[in-house]
This record gives structure tokens, C-alpha cells and sequence, in this order.
């Protein structure tokens, strides 16, 4: 079935270092991809989002690359902070089902930071 | 304040009940959607709505059932046909091709 893939469950890092967190994607035609930051025992919280037509788009702190190459999305945090502990999310809108239509998640990955 | 909102955020059921997750929000969303989280899993699509009157099974919609009588509203019946119904439940709304906003969540637990 379609399915949203993380490479990594957990990534740990310095504060003050730039984390990466990876995902894959199996749908080819998905033109509508999210990143969620999602704290212990609370809903996930929108970090950024990013359409098929563009490569890299830049929040504050964040980057989310897109390579549809090889169908594989990317989110960059700089200067990670001891706020930035959480579970990440990457979600994909399936081709097919309208602009409202079918969202699914990957399973996550665990960012710990050090101080 | 617009937002989404779920209640209860902590539900108990006895095996064999039905119990009702409710979810509102008042963003004039068209689609709102279910998802379950397992300890330490992502999260899987239960049910979606695109508009009033009409819904779709997602990817593990056995044991459950919703209905959409009002936009602002699509709860969640989780039903004694579910046999593995403790869980945190999450429901979301969205608005054309923009990002979906989440509740706060209903954790449940079979007692």
C-alpha cells in the first residue's frame, strides 16, 4: 500500500548543531508534502510545507528539500535547541484524491538534543 | 479563538461498549479526518471526510464508524467490533490544499 517513510526512529544531536531529518515517499504523482512536530501527548503542529513544482522552501529555522528524483524529502532544523525534542513528522497528500482528499503519515522520527 | 477541538481528552471504555470521540472545529473546513497512535508509532488514517454527507475509509477503518451531519462536526464511534481500541486519537481539519490542524487528542483506554 502507499506508505510514508522515515530512514531514521531516532536522531540525536548537539544543541547548537543543524539536524536533518529524512523521509521517503513511494508516490511518484503526490504533489503535497507537510512536515508535523509532534510533543509527548499532544496533537502535531504544522512546521512547513512544500508543493511539487518547487526543490527547497525556508521557514525560520527550517529548510524542507525536495528530491523527486528519488522521491525522498528532507527537513533541516539550524542551531537546534533543547525545544526542538520532539517526534517529526512527514505527511503526503496521495494523488487522486482532490485537494481535500487521503493525508498519511510516515512513522516518525525521535529528535533528541544534548545541551 | 478558531481551532479544532476534542473531547474527551481521556476516555475509558469497558470491553464490549461503544464509546463516541467527539470532534469540532469552527474553521469552515471542508475535510476533517481520524487518525490512531500507538505508543511510539506514527500515525494511521481511520476515516476521512471531503464534505458534509460523505466520508472514506482510510487505511484501518474496521471497528469503527463516523458520520458527517455538519460541517463543523465528525465524531468518532469506536464500536465493540474494535478489539484493540486503546489508543491516542487524533482528528484534523483542512481547508483546500493547505496543511491540516490538529486537535489536542482523546487518549483511550479499555478498562
Amino acid at each position: 500500500g502507499e506508505s510514508v517513510g522515515l530512514h531514521l526512529p531516532t536522531l540525536s544531536v548537539q544543541e547548537g548543531d543543524n539536524s536533518i531529518i529524512n523521509c521517503a515517499y513511494s508516490n511518484s504523482a503526490s504533489d503535497y508534502f507537510i512536515w508535523y512536530k509532534q510533543e509527548s501527548g499532544k496533537g502535531p503542529q504544522f512546521i512547513i510545507d512544500i508543493r511539487s513544482n518547487m526543490d527547497k522552501r525556508q521557514g525560520q529555522r527550517v529548510t524542507v528539500l525536495l528530491n523527486k528524483t528519488v522521491k525522498h524529502l528532507s527537513l533541516q532544523i539550524a542551531a537546534t535547541q533543547p525545544g526542538d525534542s520532539a517526534v517529526y513528522f512527514c505527511a503526503e497528500i496521495l494523488p487522486g484524491s482532490g485537494n481535500t482528499g487521503k493525508l498519511i503519515f510516515g512513522q516518525g522520527t525521535t529528535l533528541q538534543v544534548k545541551p | 479563538d478558531g481551532g479544532i477541538t476534542q473531547s474527551p481528552k481521556y476516555l475509558f471504555r469497558k470491553e464490549g461498549q461503544n464509546v463516541t470521540l467527539s470532534c469540532e472545529q469552527n474553521l469552515n473546513h471542508d475535510a476533517m479526518y481520524w487518525y490512531r497512535q500507538d505508543p511510539g508509532q506514527g500515525l494511521r488514517l481511520i476515516y476521512y471526510s471531503q464534505i458534509v454527507n460523505d466520508f472514506q475509509k482510510g487505511d484501518i477503518a474496521e471497528g469503527y464508524s463516523v458520520s458527517r451531519e455538519k460541517k463543523e462536526s465528525f465524531p468518532l464511534t469506536v464500536t465493540s467490533a474494535q478489539k484493540n481500541p486503546t489508543a491516542f486519537y487524533l482528528c484534523a481539519s483542512r481547508w483546500g490544499s493547505t496543511e491540516a490542524f490538529f486537535g489536542q487528542g482523546t487518549r483511550l483506554t479499555v478498562v
